[in-house]
Order: structure tokens, then sequence, then C-alpha cells
């Protein structure tokens, strides 16, 4: 079955590093892996998306890779702010319009 | 804002009665979602839906129904709540574009005793 990890449950970085999140999968071929963003009580919100044949897309401070070798993908946020202290999920879509979730990565960025 | 609205955000009931959540979008999206996400699960669907009366099932559907009858509408009804039902439950629709990003709702959490 399929089978979608983020690396780890919590992360705690400075002010002014770069925060790294893992996504691993298995027993999937997605033809495209968001990410989204959620706060405490909110629901998520869509950041970026990149699609399997593209490596590597970047949005303002954020990075995305994706490797279809290695069923990966990590998501950079650099110069990390308190604001950006959240939940981030990773998911994988094909064209079917359903995606599959991961658990989520908690990020704190300590001023 | 993607003009979603979940009814209601808040809902305690007892096991063994029915429970009907309404998602209203504003923007008449073919697609609508409905999730439920507990911790270390993340998000799981349960049913979604690709128009009017047209829906299918999700990985975790069992004990949960759905019925879509005007577009702007998609409402999840638990037939028999059951405490393992507890949960926050998020709409959520996509555009359909070519990126299929999914805009969610604020969300409802209920809790069945």
């Amino acid at each position: 079955s399929q089978k979608i990890e983020q690396n780890s449950e919590a992360l705690n970085i400075q002010e002014g590093k770069t925060a790294t999140l893992t996504c691993n999968y298995t027993n999937y071929s997605p033809a495209y892996l968001q990410w989204y963003r959620q706060d405490p009580g909110r629901g998520p919100v869509f950041l970026l998306l990149i699609r399997e044949n593209e490596k590597e897309k970047r949005k303002e401070r954020l990075k995305v890779t994706f490797d279809t070798t290695l069923k990966q993908s990590l998501f950079h946020i650099t110069a990390s702010q308190p604001a950006d202290s959240a939940t981030y999920l990773c998911a994988l879509g094909g064209n079917d319009y359903k995606l599959s979730f991961g658990a989520g990565t908690t990020v704190t960025v300590r001023a | 804002d993607a003009g979603i609205t979940q009814s209601p955000r808040h809902k305690v009931t007892e096991t063994g009665t029915p429970v009907t959540l309404r998602c209203h979008q504003t923007e008449n999206h073919r697609y609508m979602y409905w999730y439920r996400q507990d911790p270390g699960h993340g998000l799981r669907l349960i049913h979604y839906s690709y128009g009017v009366k047209d829906t299918d099932k999700g990985e975790v559907s069992d004990g949960y129904s759905v019925s879509r009858s005007k577009t702007e509408d998609f409402l999840l009804t638990l037939e028999s709540a059951t405490s393992s039902q507890t949960s926050v439950y998020f709409c959520a629709i996509t555009p359909a574009s070519e990126g299929h990003e999914q805009f969610f709702g604020p969300g409802t959490r209920l809790t069945v005793l």
C-alpha cells in the first residue's frame, strides 16, 4: 500500500537558519507533489507544487526538490523567521484529482 | 480565501446518534472533498465528489456517507456516530486547474462521547 513519511514530527531551529524537511514515499508514482502549511486550528494552505519531471521549484524563501528515483522531496525554508512556525504537510497526487498526505512536520523557529 | 465555509464549527454528540456536517463553497468548483485529521495520521480522505450526485469513496469511508445535490453544498453524514469518529473534519475544493492544488475550509471539531 502507499506510504508517505515525513522524516520527523518536530523541527526546532534558530531564526535565520535554513529548515529542511523531508518527504519520502513508497509504492507510489505521483504525477506531482505539493507542500502545504497548517497553523493550529486552521485548515492547510497550499504553498508549492512540483511535477514529476521537475527537479526544483522556488517561491520566495521556499525551495522544493523532487527526486523520483529516490522517491523523496526536500522542502527548504531559508532565512527562517518565527512567523514560519507551523506544521508543514507534503501531499502526493496523480491525475485523478485526489491527494494523499503525510502526517506533517511541526517547525518551531526560535527568535 | 476560496469561499469555503463549514458548519457547525464545533459539535459534541452522543454515540449512536446521526451527525451531518455541511460544506458550502461560493466558487462553483466541480471537485469537493471530505477529510479527517487525527494526530499521527495526517489528513485522510473520507469521500470526494466530482460533480452533482457524483461521489466516490476515499480511504476511510466506512461509517460515513455523503451527498451532493447542489454544486455548492457537500454534506458528510455519520450514520451512527462512534467514539472513533472523534476528529477534526476538513472540507476542501480544487479548481481542477493544472496544478490540482486544494483549498481547505476552516474545519469542524467533532467529539463523540
